[in-house]
């Protein structure tokens, strides 16, 4: 079954620093969103990105926050300057089209900040 | 946002049957109702989703009430690999749109 693949799978960083999360989508999905949980709470919404562009982001998506798909295949996250409160799972999910109603999400990139 | 109610927790025999229920009251009337799962240390993982009608697929059904204000989701016969957090959602179907969700049901498992 197509997987979406998440690197790396853990990252620990200082705080104040740039990190870099990426995802491989699933090859012919067209959908991109990044979703963010905090140890012990619930899973959030980050920012969905089609055809290029941010189609929607959430108020926690904020200056520090940006994502790309600089080569047509990796999807990426940049935070850059890292609060310790940025500690968190960090998911990538993808989607087929509009009318695939089923999201697939990646196992996930721990971030620590110290 | 349409709010929906699970409970915190749920407890259940290996082999049996499971129904995890959902309150969603304020549901739009175009909404569809979503559920996924989440296994410990793994990503949510898309279940079934419907609108109005009963919904089976190989992992589970889905009962969704006449007036689309409760749904459950039937395990038919739990094994221990469905321990996980099982959530309801509403998603309007829209590629932008983003899933929001709750603390969901912790189900777990007995032997």
């Amino acid at each position: 079954e197509p997987e979406v693949t998440q690197t790396p799978s853990h990252q620990v960083t200082q705080m104040g620093q740039e990190v870099i999360l990426r995802c491989v989508p699933i090859s012919n999905h067209l959908y991109f969103y990044w979703y963010r949980q905090i140890l012990g709470q619930k899973v959030e919404f980050l920012v969905s990105f089609y055809n290029n562009e941010i189609s929607e982001k959430s108020e926690i998506f904020d200056d520090q926050f940006s994502v790309e798909r600089p080569d047509g295949s990796n999807f990426t996250l940049k935070i850059r300057s890292t609060k310790l409160e940025d500690s968190a799972m960090y998911f990538c999910a993808t989607k087929g089209d509009f009318s695939d109603y089923g999201y697939t999400f990646g196992s996930g990139t721990r971030l620590t900040v110290v | 946002d349409a709010k929906t109610t699970q409970p915190n927790s749920m407890e259940s025999n290996e082999e049996e049957p499971v129904h995890l229920p959902c309150n969603h009251s304020t549901i739009s009337g175009t909404d569809y109702i979503h559920w996924y799962r989440q296994l410990p240390s793994q990503g949510p993982e898309y279940v079934i989703h419907g609108l109005t009608s009963n919904v089976n697929n190989r992992m589970a059904s889905l009962a969704i009430a006449e007036d689309r204000k409760s749904s459950t989701l039937i395990l038919h016969r739990a094994t221990l690999r469905d321990a996980a957090v099982y959530y309801c959602t509403p998603y309007s179907g829209g590629g932008a749109d983003g899933l929001t969700f709750g603390k969901g049901t912790h189900l777990i498992i007995q032997p």
